[in-house]
Formats: C-alpha cells, structure tokens, sequence
C-alpha cells in the first residue's frame, strides 16, 4: 500500500508570492489532515477533511491559507501571499473513518518564505 | 484546552543505553488517545502508538516499552538497548474521541541521539 505522499518536499519562495502544496493521501481514506510545524515548535493542526468536505478548519491561522480537496481524493493547500512567518514543514495525514485508524502522515513539504 | 508537555528537548546517550522519554499531559476530556510518533533525519512522522485512556496497560514492543500513569498524567516512552538507528525527533501526542480522535496536540518533540 502506498502512504501519504506530498509534494513537493522543499519549496522556496519570496515574501509575497504564492505556493501550493499538494497531498495524496492513502487510497481509500476518507480522512485528511494538515499540519505544521513552525521552526522548533510543536506541530499543530490545521484542518481536516472527510471526503471533499471541510470538518474542522479551526487551526487555519488566517485567509492567506486555502485548502481544497476537490473529488475527495488529492488535496491542496495553497499560500497567498505567503509571509515569513509561513515558514516551517507541512504535513498532511490520512486515516480510515470507517476503522478509526491512526494518523499516517507524509514525509512533509519544509516551506522557506525570504 | 489540551496541552502536552516535552520537557526534554534534547537526549544524548551511547549506543546500548537505555533512555526514557517523558510526556506530560493536560486535558479536560474523560476519554482520550495518547500517541507517540517517531520523526527520522528522512522527514516523516512515523507512529508507534496509540493508547486510549480506558486502558493503563504497559505495553512492550521489542525494545519500545511505554508507561502510561494517569495519576501522574504520564505517557512516557522507553528504549531498552538504545541503537544508533532510534536517533530521530519523538512526539508525544493527544487527542480527545470525538471526531475519530485524530485532531491531535502535539508536544514540541525530543531530540533523541544515540552515538557509538
């Protein structure tokens, strides 16, 4: 079975232009998180998806940040503009609903903003 | 509001040593998870283990054993035979049950390095 995947691993990019970064969870689960982690800090959530629907947006930090998973397979997470403070790894994680399975989370997207 | 707690930010030890990882948490949920999740110098997030606050079981797998002390509001996290392959980021983590239980609370993670 193939995990969670994201793309791309690294991204750089200067104060004020845009970025999305994208993850494919595992086949078949109904479930997506986001995630990150600012430099040295915990890692927090940021939203969850079951299927295309939005469930919990609660950690979005502001409108800078869209995330769309149109189809309920692949989602996005786009940046714009992005700000210094965007800086950190991403994280995206899947699960069963139906099983209630843990978290497998992906290798991250680390995001530089200069 | 949940919290959890890494007060060790970085471990040092020598390879065969044993090390304790310790997580402290807050919630106000009756019913809860507990999670402890491996981060390697490759990136992912690699679990290890969920525990629900039902069960304060010692678990034991291989070298990892895990004591759980809802007393103490403890999860801590031992590696017998420390290799230098366990150096990685470990987080400890908690979720509440509603919503499936993945809405997690990260602590900010303990830097393991384990040298020959």
């Amino acid at each position: 079975e193939a995990g969670v995947t994201q793309f791309p691993s690294h991204s750089v990019i200067e104060k004020g232009q845009t970025v999305t970064l994208r993850c494919d969870p595992i086949s078949g689960h109904d479930n997506l998180y986001w995630y990150r982690r600012v430099m040295g800090k915990e890692i927090k959530f940021l939203l969850h998806f079951v299927k295309e629907s939005k469930q919990d947006e609660s950690g979005m930090p502001n409108n800078r940040f869209l995330a769309e998973r149109t189809g309920g397979t692949y989602s996005t997470l786009k940046v714009q503009p992005a700000e210094l403070e965007d800086s950190g790894v991403y994280f995206c994680a899947s699960s069963n609903r139906i099983s209630n399975s843990p978290l497998h989370f992906g290798n991250g997207t680390r995001l530089t903003v200069t | 509001a949940q919290k959890v707690t890494q007060a060790q930010t970085e471990i040092s030890v020598v390879e065969k040593e044993d090390v304790t990882l310790d997580c402290v948490y807050e919630t106000r949920d009756t019913t809860y998870y507990l999670f402890w999740y491996k981060q390697p110098p490759s990136g992912e997030l690699v679990f290890l283990i969920r525990r629900n606050s039902f069960d304060e079981q010692n678990e034991i797998s291989g070298r990892y054993s895990w004591n759980f002390q809802k007393s103490t509001s403890s999860f801590n996290f031992t590696i017998t035979a420390s290799q230098v392959v366990d150096s990685a980021v470990y987080f400890c983590a908690l979720s509440s049950y509603t919503g499936g239980g993945n809405k997690l609370t990260f602590g900010t993670g303990t830097q393991l390095k384990v040298e020959l």
